[in-house]
């Protein structure tokens, strides 16, 4: 069974740091895209940054761009998102999802950032 | 950036037919996929490339659809339906997601 399991949400005061971490299991993670999604009540869902099975290749949403890091571990079956620079617009519930490049056929259960003073 | 419009919400009877729409503002060739969310839950892929059913989703869900005009067809709708319903295209940059189609059973 596919699982990914986000971690490492909080609140945190505007232009400080947090990093996310997604751990995966019942697939051959290496053989995966992977991607950070997020969803607000008022923005709904947004495409974060997606990275290519052996990390090579990154993409990023021009609102995180130069802010946020998208990684994984392929030797730990674990993705990253590291954000910093945070604004309060990046509050969200974050979401793993694993990638074939275009869709995301499997989702974690979502971590909660809040960004406020 | 790409721009996916759905209706807010539908209201259908179990045992019905219904169609979720999603209009692109620009063409995605077939590169529309749907996903199911219900409260509290992640979202769930459904269809992906427009009408490729995805693993494990019943039958009763089919897509179709190219360029700008997109349809989520599901028959017959059951109780367990009740959700919200997404569309997201993949052929322009950045991925998009549409805001979604809360469908409702009377």
């Amino acid at each position: 069974e596919v699982q990914l399991v986000e971690s490492g949400g909080g609140l945190v005061q505007p232009g400080r740091s947090l990093k996310l971490s997604c751990a995966a299991s019942g697939f051959t993670f290496s053989n995966y895209g992977m991607a950070w999604v997020r969803q607000t009540p008022t923005k709904g869902l947004e495409w974060v940054a997606s990275i290519s099975t052996g990390g090579g290749n990154t993409y990023y949403r021009d609102s995180v761009k130069g802010r946020f890091t998208i990684s994984r571990d392929n030797a730990k079956n674990t993705q990253y998102l590291q954000m910093d620079s945070l604004r309060s617009e990046d509050t969200a519930t974050y979401y793993c999802a694993r990638s074939d490049g275009d869709s995301f056929d499997y989702w974690g259960q979502g971590v909660m950032v809040t960004v406020s003073s | 950036d790409t721009v996916l419009t759905q209706s807010p919400a539908l209201a259908v009877s179990p045992g019905e037919r219904v169609s979720i729409s999603c209009r692109a503002s620009e063409g995605v060739n077939s590169y529309m996929h749907w996903y199911q969310q219900k409260p509290g839950q992640q979202p769930k892929l459904l269809i992906y490339k427009a009408s490729n059913l995805a693993s494990g989703v019943p039958a009763r869900f089919s897509g179709s659809g190219s360029g700008t005009d997109f349809t989520l067809t599901i028959d017959p709708v059951e109780a367990d339906d009740t959700a919200t319903y997404f569309c997201q295209q993949s052929w322009n940059d950045p991925y998009t997601f549409g805001a979604g189609t809360k469908l409702e059973l009377k």
